[in-house]
C-alpha cells in the first residue's frame, strides 16, 4: 500500500482481556517501530525490527507485552491482561533501512480504550 | 542513553508571528535529527531533517540548523499561520540503526 497501515483504528475493550494490534509497514521497508502514545503526551518506544536481526525489546514496559513480525512484513502488537494504564494510542512506523538518516513513516494509529 | 528535551507548551501565537520551539539533546555519537508534525486528528508526519552538524532542513516556511557545538536543533518559522497550528516533535536517530527517539511534544496554538 501507499502508506503504513494499521488496525484496528479503535478498540475498546474489557480489564483483562487481550488485545492484538496489527501493522502493515510500506513495501520493502525493513525497519519497523512501535510506540504508544498516551493521551496528551509523547512517543514512548516499545519495540524495535530491524530485517533479520533480534528485535530491540527495551522499551517493552511488561511481560504482557509481545510483538511479531513476519519476515520484512506485517507485524502484530499483543497485549495481555489489559489493564486501564494501557489505554493509549499505539502507533507503528516503517523506514526503508532503519539507517541514520532515514525518515520513519507512521501509520494512523490504533486507540486503545481498556474499561 | 540517547535524550530529546523540548520546550515546555502551549505555545500560543498569533497569526504571522514569529516561531521558535526549542529542541536539545543528548547522544553518544552523531544522530541524525528530525522534526515531525501532528495535525489535529492525523498521524505524525516528517516536517524535515538534518543528518550532520550545520546542516539546515527546511521545508513549509519551516526551518532547524544542526549545531553539533550546542546539541541543538530549534524550530523556527518566521510567519506562522493558523493552519500551522499542531503539536510538534523533535526526535532523533543515532547512525547505528536504532529507534528513533522523541522528545515529549509541543503544541503549537495560532489565533487568527
Amino acid at each position: 500500500g501507499a502508506g503504513v497501515s494499521q488496525s484496528p483504528s479503535n478498540k475498546v475493550t474489557e480489564k483483562g482481556k487481550d488485545v492484538e494490534l496489527r501493522c502493515d509497514p510500506i513495501s520493502g521497508h525493513t525497519a519497523l517501530y512501535w510506540y504508544r502514545q498516551r493521551l496528551g503526551q509523547g512517543l514512548e518506544f516499545l519495540i524495535y525490527f530491524q530485517g533479520n536481526s533480534a528485535p530491540d525489546k527495551s522499551g517493552l514496559p511488561s511481560d504482557r507485552f509481545s510483538a511479531e513480525r513476519t519476515g520484512e512484513s506485517v507485524s502484530t502488537l499483543t497485549i495481555q491482561r489489559t489493564q486501564q494504564e494501557d489505554s493509549a494510542v499505539y502507533l507503528c512506523a516503517s523506514s526503508l533501512d532503519g539507517e541514520g538518516g532515514t525518515e520513519a513513516f507512521f501509520g494512523q494509529g490504533t486507540r486503545l480504550t481498556v474499561v | 542513553g540517547d535524550s530529546v528535551t523540548q520546550m515546555e507548551g502551549p505555545v500560543t501565537l498569533s497569526e504571522e508571528a514569529f516561531l521558535t520551539i526549542n529542541c536539545t539533546y543528548t547522544a553518544t555519537g552523531y544522530p541524525s535529527l528530525f522534526w515531525y508534525v501532528q495535525y489535529p486528528g492525523e498521524g505524525l508526519q516528517l516536517l524535515l531533517k538534518a543528518t550532520k552538524a550545520d546542516d539546515k532542513g527546511s521545508n513549509k516556511g519551516f526551518e532547524a540548523t544542526y549545531r553539533k557545538e550546542t546539541t541543538s536543533f530549534h524550530l523556527e518559522k518566521g510567519s506562522v499561520q493558523v493552519s500551522d497550528s499542531a503539536v510538534y516533535f523533535c526526535a532523533l536517530n543515532d547512525n547505528y540503526g536504532q529507534n528513533f527517539v522523541f522528545g515529549p511534544g509541543t503544541r503549537l496554538s495560532v489565533l487568527p
